[in-house]
């Protein structure tokens, strides 16, 4: 099956820096990478995704980037904020008819003010 | 639309107990989900479906059992609770499962096992 390493699995930056999250994954024929943001206490929701004949996406302060041939992806953040400051998870889903999601362990991201 | 709805939202039990996780969605989706989410793990999908009568395993499914009588409902049921199952639950839903839809999850459950 689909194994996603992500790393690290903690960062701490200063407000207005960059963050650099990334994951690699194990099943060529996978071909949909979202990220999932989880601040405490709450549940996961999506910031952005991006599928295999795409090599980088953006949205706003968020972008992603793929690289299939190497297996990795990553998520990009400009201009941290601390409401930034969350647990990110990377997924990847299992190729062909696989109705399988599997995320990466996560990253805490603390935004310092 | 309420989403997908999670019940209870704190639970203890003690080992060997049984008890039911519920989940309902409003959103008229096919595709329905648990995950549990245990620090440092991530979360890791315990049982899924793809539609009313139609269920399978993820990658931790020991000691849950699912089923799916309506496109709404999702029960997560576990039959003798252990310490290890000391975790918090996730339901998710997405409109179906191509491989590339969103999930939608709920405000999840944490269960205590003593």
């Amino acid at each position: 099956g689909e194994n996603v390493e992500q790393h690290p699995s903690t960062l701490s930056v200063q407000e207005g820096d960059s963050a650099v999250i990334k994951c690699t994954y194990s099943d060529s024929a996978s071909n949909y990478f979202p990220w999932y943001k989880q601040e405490l206490g709450k549940r996961p929701q999506l910031i952005i995704d991006i599928r295999s004949n795409v090599g980088e996406k953006k949205d706003q302060r968020i972008a992603v980037t793929l690289n299939k041939t190497a297996k990795h992806f990553s998520l990009h953040i400009t201009e941290t904020q601390p409401e930034d400051s969350a647990v990110y998870f990377c997924a990847a889903n299992s190729g062909g008819s696989n109705y399988k999601l599997t995320f990466g362990k996560g990253t805490l991201l603390t935004v310092n003010p | 639309n309420a989403g997908v709805t999670q019940t209870p939202k704190f639970q203890v039990l003690k080992t060997g107990q049984s008890m039911t996780l519920q989940c309902a969605q409003d959103m008229n989706h096919e595709y329905m989900s648990w995950y549990r989410q245990d620090p440092g793990m991530g979360l890791r999908l315990i049982h899924y479906s793809v539609g009313a009568g139609i269920t399978d395993q993820g990658e931790v499914p020991n000691g849950y059992n699912v089923s799916r009588s309506t496109t709404e409902d999702f029960p997560l049921r576990l039959l003798s609770a252990a310490p290890s199952q000391t975790s918090v639950y996730f339901c998710a839903s997405s409109l179906d499962f191509t491989g590339a839809n969103v999930l939608t999850f709920g405000a999840g459950s944490r269960l205590t096992v003593l």
